[in-house]
């Protein structure tokens, strides 16, 4: 089945305690991004990567990393949590975004940062 | 200003009515996405638009390039139909996509 999974599914942590959250995708989608959801906000890009290697910051970078060394994989890393990183992080892929370009979403991951 | 400016904000129905959702834009795209985000959360691509029209059983999709403007409607709504739907653009200069901030849709039954 196609799928972009997450995991994981919901997190409470401490500010300052570093984390990961794992992104994973079976559909062999070049393009993969990370986003935020806040209330009154709306959906964010945090980064997003065009293949292998390759990484680029969207609109809310700041306290974020990631990392892109298999196709399939792009996790997303905060050193240093704080409150304000609370959100809902929706990782997605698809082939392209135009073109063949249809977006898959993972499920998202509710981050609370205390 | 926002670049993606979706309409209406959160729109309320009675079954069966054709709904109407607009997505107004300022910037040259290569192109756009309609998404769907259920109640639960989850978010589903309805559909991807560079020029004219798509449609899928009960939605259709269309864009205006010239006009900045893309429509989703839906046919004989129904309740399964409520959720947040979601306008986001791919603008022609960088990769980065822009998202409207929804439009809530409540069908009743």
């Amino acid at each position: 089945e196609a799928q972009v999974t997450q995991n994981p599914r919901y997190l409470i942590t401490v500010t300052g305690k570093k984390l990961t959250v794992t992104c994973s995708q079976n559909m062999n989608h070049e393009y993969m991004s990370w986003y935020r959801q806040d209330p009154g906000l709306g959906l964010r890009q945090i980064y997003y990567s065009m293949n292998v290697e390759v990484t680029d910051k969207g609109d809310v970078p700041e306290g974020y990393k990631v990392s892109r060394k298999e196709k399939r994989n792009f996790p997303l890393i905060l050193e240093s949590p704080s409150p304000n990183q609370t959100s809902l992080y929706f990782c997605a892929s698809s082939f392209s975004l135009a073109g063949v370009g249809e977006q898959y979403f993972g499920p998202g991951t509710r981050l609370t940062v205390t | 200003k926002n670049e993606v400016e979706q309409s209406p904000q959160n729109l309320t129905a009675q079954e069966g009515e054709f709904i109407t959702i607009n997505c107004s834009y300022s910037v040259g795209i290569s192109a756009l996405h309609w998404l769907q985000q259920h109640p639960g959360g989850g978010i589903v691509s309805l559909f991807m638009l560079s020029s004219g029209k798509k449609k899928h059983g009960r939605l259709i999709a269309t864009i205006n390039i010239q006009e900045k403007h893309s429509s989703l409607h839906i046919t004989a709504s129904h309740p399964r139909d409520s959720a947040v739907y979601i306008c986001a653009i791919l603008p022609n200069r960088d990769d980065k996509i822009i998202f409207g901030k929804g439009t809530r849709l409540h069908i009743l039954p």
